[in-house]
């Protein structure tokens, strides 16, 4: 069964940094990319990134680049996004997601979601 | 980038009826055209995807149609269960993106 499990719940202060997972299973985590989707509170669906764990490559939709980081560990089937400063706006449930190609960026498989919150 | 236009924001509908969802692109996709239902609390589930093509486990009550810039997602008999936000998003172009969602409540 494939499945893709996030790490918890999140509350930080405005300026900290943070780092999320997605760990993959179930799959050959190295033969799909995996994506990052954020929905803030009430709001829609909007890709941030894409990333290919074989060979780490990468690639932002334009609204997110310089903004977030997106890696991987193949090495334990795990993704990550990460902030180095975060903002009251950063505020929003955080998805991951299998892609099956670059040529197909869809989400056949979710995981359960983030939820990071930035208050001071 | 495209901008995808979903319509109407909200669609009541009564159990047993049909629905039909609208989405339109900013410039063509072609084919490649996804529909997406999210329920509160949950992750989104894809429904379809090439436009017309059901998702595993989608059952035949949803169906898609469309090409170019003109989108629609069909239930042909609303279920309890299907009362849910609809997303269409287009993976034609780099950066792929959604439209902003239908919600199909109870009427």
């Amino acid at each position: 069964e494939v499945q893709l499990v996030q790490s918890g719940a999140e509350v930080k202060k405005p300026g900290e940094s943070l780092k999320i997972s997605c760990k993959g299973s179930g799959y050959s985590f190295t033969s799909y990319w995996i994506g990052w989707v954020r929905q803030m509170p009430g709001k829609g669906l909007e890709w941030m990134g894409i990333i290919y764990p074989g060979d780490s490559d990468t690639r932002y939709s334009p609204s997110f680049q310089g903004q977030v980081t997106i890696s991987a560990d193949k090495s334990i089937s795990t993704a990550y996004l990460q902030w180095s400063s975060l903002k009251a706006s950063d505020t929003a449930m955080y998805y991951c997601a299998r892609v099956p190609d670059t040529a197909m960026v869809i989400v056949d498989y979710w995981g359960q979601g983030t939820l990071v919150t930035v208050s001071s | 980038e495209i901008v995808m236009t979903q319509s109407p924001a909200t669609l009541s509908v009564s159990p047993g009826e049909r629905a039909t969802l609208s989405c339109r692109a900013s410039q063509s996709v072609s084919s490649n055209l996804a529909w997406y239902q999210q329920k509160p609390g949950q992750a989104p589930r894809l429904l379809i995807y090439g436009a017309s093509t059901r998702a595993t486990g989608i059952p035949a009550r949803f169906s898609g149609s469309g090409s170019g810039t003109e989108f629609t997602l069909t239930i042909s008999s609303l279920q309890s269960e299907d009362f849910a936000v609809y997303y269409c998003q287009q993976y034609n172009n780099w950066p792929p993106m959604f439209g902003q969602g239908t919600k199909v409540e109870i009427k």
